[in-house]
C-alpha cells in the first residue's frame, strides 16, 4: 500500500536553532513530494516542491531550504529559526490527488 | 484580493442538520475542485474530488461547482459529532499540481 510518513510530530525549538523535518514515502516511485506550512487563519502556504532526486522548486523567499536526497525522500531544513518559522508543516505526495502526511508542528520559542 | 476565499468560521450545528460550506475564487483558470476534511494536529484528508462544474455525491456529502459564478459548495446531511473538523476547500488549473487552499472553515456538531 502507499503510504507517507512524517516526523517528529511535535517540536519545540529556540531561536537560531538549526531545523531538518522528514518525509518519507512507502509503495510508490519517482513521487511529486511537496512542503506546505499551514498558519492560523491563513490556509496552507506552498513552500517547495520536488519532481525527482536533487529537483528542487521554491515557492517562496523564506529561511527555509529542501532536499531530496532520494527517490523517496524529502527533507526541510533552516540553519537558523527565527520565530516567524513557527507553524504547521506537512508534506504531501501528489498522483492525480494529493496524500498528506500527519504534519509537524513547530513552535521556536 | 485572494484567490481563494472561504469564511472562517467557526459554524456550529446541532446534530442532524444540514451543513453548508463555500467558497469562491478568482481565478477562471481552476477545472479541479476538492474538499479536504482535517481534523486537530492532523494534515488533512481528502473528502470530495470534482472537475469542472456540477455535482458529485458520496455518502452524507454533495460537492457542487458553479464556474460561472466561480462558487463551489460542500454539503453534509445529517450532521454527526464525528464531522466536527476543518473544512479546506483547495482548486488547480488544468496543467501542473499546484494547489491553491482555502484558509479552511471550523465546523462543530454539537449533540
Amino acid at each position: 500500500s502507499q503510504t507517507i510518513h512524517q516526523w517528529p510530530a511535535t517540536l519545540v525549538q529556540p531561536v537560531g536553532s538549526p531545523l531538518s523535518l522528514e518525509c518519507t514515502v512507502e509503495g510508490t516511485s519517482n513521487p511529486n513530494l511537496y512542503w506546505y506550512r499551514q498558519a492560523a487563519g491563513r490556509g496552507l502556504q506552498l513552500l517547495f516542491y520536488s519532481v525527482g532526486i536533487g529537483q528542487i522548486s521554491s515557492e517562496v523567499p523564506q529561511n527555509l531550504s529542501a532536499s531530496r536526497p532520494q527517490d523517496r525522500q524529502f527533507i526541510l531544513s533552516s540553519k537558523k529559526l527565527l520565530l516567524s518559522d513557527s507553524g504547521f508543516y506537512l508534506c504531501a505526495w501528489v498522483t492525480v490527488r494529493y496524500t498528506f502526511g500527519s504534519g509537524t508542528r513547530l513552535t521556536v520559542v | 484580493q485572494k484567490e481563494v476565499e472561504q469564511d472562517p468560521g467557526p459554524l456550529s450545528v446541532p446534530e442532524g442538520a444540514i451543513v453548508s460550506l463555500n467558497c469562491t475564487y478568482s481565478n477562471s483558470a481552476f477545472q479541479y475542485f476538492m474538499w479536504y476534511r482535517q481534523y486537530s494536529r492532523k494534515g488533512p484528508e481528502l473528502l470530495m474530488y470534482t472537475y469542472s462544474s456540477g455535482n458529485k455525491e458520496d455518502g452524507r456529502f454533495t460537492a457542487q461547482v458553479d464556474k460561472s459564478s466561480k462558487y463551489i459548495s460542500l454539503f453534509i446531511r445529517d450532521s454527526q459529532p464525528s464531522d466536527s473538523a476543518t473544512y479546506l476547500c483547495a482548486m488547480k488549473a488544468g496543467g501542473g499540481n499546484k494547489l491553491t487552499f482555502g484558509t479552511g472553515t471550523q465546523l462543530k456538531v454539537e449533540l
